[in-house]
């Protein structure tokens, strides 16, 4: 089946220190990825849509400057977070879908914990 | 607007009983609909899709789900749980342009 794998899985580091996820398709071209944000004991929030080769759309309340997202490849999309503070700390998730159809299932990454001292 | 109301938030059953976990949706057009389970510290895996091909889905693990048009629900059973069953599920609804909205979840717990 479809393999997204997202790293680091942990990661801890002090306030206003910029920190990267990466997020790769493994066997599947994926040319949009999602980002989404989750709280402890809540759902998912979606936070943007990466496109690869064109700008992320972010959803609203999301601040682009603070959450900067590169989509350069076909298997490849990061984000990064910048100037990260305590109320940055939360688990991200990744996930990417092999067509453009609606009905494609989305395969999600295992997900990054953040914790920002 | 597309969105989907999980009615539980915490649901347990004993291992070898049944399991039901509740979901309706509002949708202005046909929905495609998922249901996902993730275990702790983990990412979301697919159990099961629904895309109008058939109104039962089976999915992985046992699960399965019945869509009723007439009641907006989704809702997820297996026949009988297992300890491994023992997780946060979600149902979701793709708003369009492959966006999802996402339940917000209902714990599964089983007892031995």
């Amino acid at each position: 089946g479809a393999v997204v794998s997202q790293h680091p899985s942990w990661v801890i580091c002090k306030s206003g220190t910029s920190v990267k996820i990466e997020c790769r398709s493994l066997d599947f071209q994926a040319t949009t990825m999602f980002w989404y944000r989750q709280f402890p004991k809540q759902s998912l929030m979606l936070m943007a849509t990466s496109n690869e080769g064109s700008k992320a759309t972010y959803e609203q309340g999301v601040e682009k400057d603070k959450f900067l997202i590169n989509h350069a490849s076909l298997t490849l999309s990061t984000l990064t977070v910048t100037s990260a503070h305590p109320e940055d700390s939360s688990f991200y998730i990744c996930s990417a879908t092999r067509g453009a159809l609606s009905n494609q299932p989305q395969h999600f990454g295992d997900g990054t914990r953040l914790s920002i001292l | 607007a597309q969105s989907v109301t999980q009615l539980d938030s915490h649901v347990s059953v004993s291992e070898g009983t049944p399991v039901l976990l509740r979901c309706n949706y509002s949708s202005s057009y046909s929905p495609s609909l998922f249901w996902y389970v993730q275990h702790p510290n983990k990412g979301l895996q697919l159990l099961l899709k629904y895309t109008s091909a058939a109104t039962l889905v089976k999915g992985i693990n046992g699960f399965e789900a019945e869509f009723k048009k007439s009641e907006t629900s989704f809702h997820l059973t297996k026949p009988s749980a297992h300890m491994s069953d023992a997780a946060e599920y979600f149902c979701v609804v793709n708003k369009g342009a492959q966006k999802l909205v996402f339940g917000q979840g209902t714990r599964l717990t089983i007892n031995p």
